[in-house]
This record gives C-alpha cells, sequence and structure tokens, in this order.
C-alpha cells in the first residue's frame, strides 16, 4: 500500500544543532506539506512544495527550510534549533490532480529541543 | 486570510450519549472543510470532508458534518459516541492549493 512516512518518530537535540526530518510518501503525490502541531495552536503550516525544485513559505517558516529533490522526499531542516521549535511535526502529501482530494498525514515526529 | 475557530477546547460525554463539536471558519470564496481526528501518538486521520453540493456531510465511524453557509459553521456530529471515539477532533479549511489552515482542536473524553 502506498503511504507516508516520517523518521525519526521521536528525536531528542540540543540548542543551536542543526536537525533534518525526513518525509518520504510512495503515492507519487506532487504536493506536500509541513505543520508544526503545539498546544492551543493546532497545526499550522511551515513550508510547503508543488513539485520538484518548487518550495514556499508557509505561516511559521523562519528557522525552518525545505528541497524538493525528487517527487518523493520533503525534507525538513532547523538550520539552529531552538526551544521554541520543540514540537510535534506533520507532513503531508496530496494529489493535485485529483479533484475534492484531501491531504493524508504521516504519523508526526516529535522533536525536543534542549 | 482564512481562519478557523473550534470554542470548545474540551468536551466530555458519556458513552452512548449523541455529540456535536462546533466549528466556525472565516473565508472569502466557497470554503473546502475538513474534520480531521488524532488518537494520541497518531497522524491525522480524514473523517469527512466538504467542497460543494449536498451540505449534510457523511463520514467514517458514523459522523456527520452539516455546512451551514449562513453561519458560516461546519459542526461534527454523532448520534451515539463509542469510547473509542475518545480523540482530539480538528476542523481545517483549505486556502487553495490544498494548504489547511487548522481550528485549535477539541479534546474529546468519553466516560464509560
Amino acid at each position: 500500500d502506498a503511504e507516508i512516512t516520517q523518521s525519526p518518530r521521536h528525536k531528542i537535540t540540543e540548542t543551536g544543532r542543526q536537525v533534518t526530518l525526513a518525509c518520504h510518501q510512495t503515492w507519487n503525490h506532487n504536493n506536500m506539506f509541513w505543520y508544526r502541531q503545539d498546544l492551543g495552536h493546532g497545526l499550522r503550516l511551515i513550508h510547503y512544495s508543488y513539485g520538484v525544485q518548487d518550495t514556499n513559505k508557509g505561516e511559521v517558516s523562519d528557522g525552518y527550510s525545505v528541497s524538493r529533490s525528487n517527487t518523493e522526499d520533503l525534507p525538513l531542516t532547523l538550520e539552529s534549533a531552538a526551544s521554541s521549535q520543540t514540537s510535534v511535526y506533520f507532513c503531508a502529501s496530496s494529489d493535485p490532480g485529483q479533484p475534492n482530494t484531501e491531504a493524508f498525514f504521516g504519523q508526526g515526529t516529535r522533536l525536543t529541543v534542549v | 486570510a482564512q481562519s478557523v475557530t473550534q470554542p470548545d477546547i474540551h468536551i466530555t460525554v458519556s458513552e452512548g450519549a449523541s455529540l456535536e463539536l462546533r466549528c466556525n471558519y472565516s473565508y472569502g470564496a466557497t470554503p473546502y472543510l475538513f474534520w480531521y481526528v488524532q488518537s494520541p501518538g497518531q497522524g491525522l486521520q480524514l473523517l469527512l470532508k466538504y467542497f460543494s453540493g449536498d451540505t449534510l456531510v457523511q463520514g467514517i465511524k458514523g459522523f456527520e458534518a452539516e455546512f451551514k453557509r449562513s453561519q458560516s459553521s461546519f459542526n461534527l456530529r454523532k448520534p451515539s459516541v463509542h469510547w473509542s471515539d475518545a480523540a482530539e477532533y480538528f476542523c481545517a479549511v483549505e486556502g487553495g492549493g490544498n494548504k489547511l489552515t487548522f481550528g485549535t482542536g477539541t479534546q474529546l473524553k468519553v466516560e464509560l
């Protein structure tokens, strides 16, 4: 079955370190998204991509970057981790060619910055 | 910019009782609306979606939602709640390009 997987599921890192969270989908979806989930805020969009070599900033993009070198992967990089980036991160994908479709979410990565 | 309000942070219901979770949205055009459910430690699972047509939408697990344009609402309902429905529920509106704006979520507790 096609799916979307995130790794690692849990990570602890130190302030100032560079961290990369992986997201891999096997649906061949062109659209991919990164959200962060925080109490009292729900999920907020960090970055998104509509295809290879395309990346765009979302609502809360400061301190994060993404790259899209192939259709399947959209890694999220924290250039210099900060305690404010402790959160649960969700990757999602969707197929722009399908009318009335929804985004499919990964299981999430819980990141703790100490 | 679009926004979603879920006024109830926590709701507790008895098993077998009916449930209604409130969602109000703000969006300039015809909204695409979604309800997702998140069980502890899990990702988000789609319960139902509204794009157009019939304003009463049926979803999985016995859930339904009604789109009311005049009230800018998309409330989620279930006639009889099961203990396994305990989870967090998110309402979301699409702002174009499949980008979602979420509400802050409602935590549902089910008393046996």
